[in-house]
């Protein structure tokens, strides 16, 4: 079985500082795509990275980052610098096979003040 | 990527009526999929959407009461069948354009129900 585990359910920051949200994931396929997401309180889902099983490189984009290690199951997203703007709900998403079944964490809600 | 659309944005029903809920696509794309969330959760897949026949419902979901239709590459359809207050989540449609790839998600239906 597949799971998505997000144990910070509320992250506060004050702007300018770093916030990092924890995703671990369980699956017993070896070929397994790990996805964020992010929902801004209008409800849409941004997308923000996707990352295969075989590339542990670690990402960045901006003010974005993504650490991924197999060793520990663990996807995790960093925000530098934060600002207001990055106040949002953030999944974190595992699917495992090419039929595109999504298997979302429970969420971490993300609130910077100015 | 792709641009969806849906409709309505959002709704307020009666109990035991029901709201059909359309997704547009500006490009044709393989898979076409319905996801649930209720309020504060997180998002759970109701189906996967099949061009041409009948959808594929994951466990706790049921065509009698989730119609779906895909009559094309662009266009699908869920209804959300004799209501009630526990129905009231956001709908979101989510599609991927190559099978396998990164899925993009509509800006949802809010649903409340009376």
């Amino acid at each position: 079985a597949q799971k998505v585990t997000q144990a910070q359910t509320e992250i506060s920051v004050v702007e300018k500082e770093d916030v990092t949200l924890d995703c671990v994931y369980e699956t017993r396929d070896t070929t397994y795509y790990l996805f964020w997401y992010k929902q801004p309180p209008s409800g849409e889902l941004v997308f923000l990275i996707r990352r295969n099983s075989f590339d542990e490189q670690n990402e960045i984009s901006g003010r974005y980052s993504w650490n991924f290690q197999k060793s520990t199951s663990s996807f995790n997203f960093t925000i530098t610098a934060s600002q207001v703007v990055d106040s949002a709900v953030y999944f974190c998403a595992l699917s495992s096979n090419s039929w595109g079944k999504l298997q979302f964490g429970a969420g971490t809600q993300v609130v910077v003040t100015p | 990527s792709a641009v969806i659309s849906q409709k309505p944005s959002r709704d307020i029903c009666q109990r035991g009526t029901s709201l059909t809920i359309q997704c547009q696509v500006d490009s044709q794309v393989t898979m076409m999929f319905w996801y649930r969330q209720q309020p504060g959760q997180s998002l759970t897949l109701i189906a996967t959407a099949n061009q041409g026949s009948e959808a594929t419902y994951e466990s706790g979901f049921v065509i009698d009461k989730f119609p779906i239709s895909r009559p094309n590459l662009t266009f699908s359809t869920l209804t959300v069948s004799n209501m009630s207050p526990e129905d009231s989540s956001i709908y979101l449609c989510s599609v991927e354009v190559v099978a396998g790839d990164t899925q993009y998600f509509g800006p949802g239906t809010r649903l409340t129900v009376l």
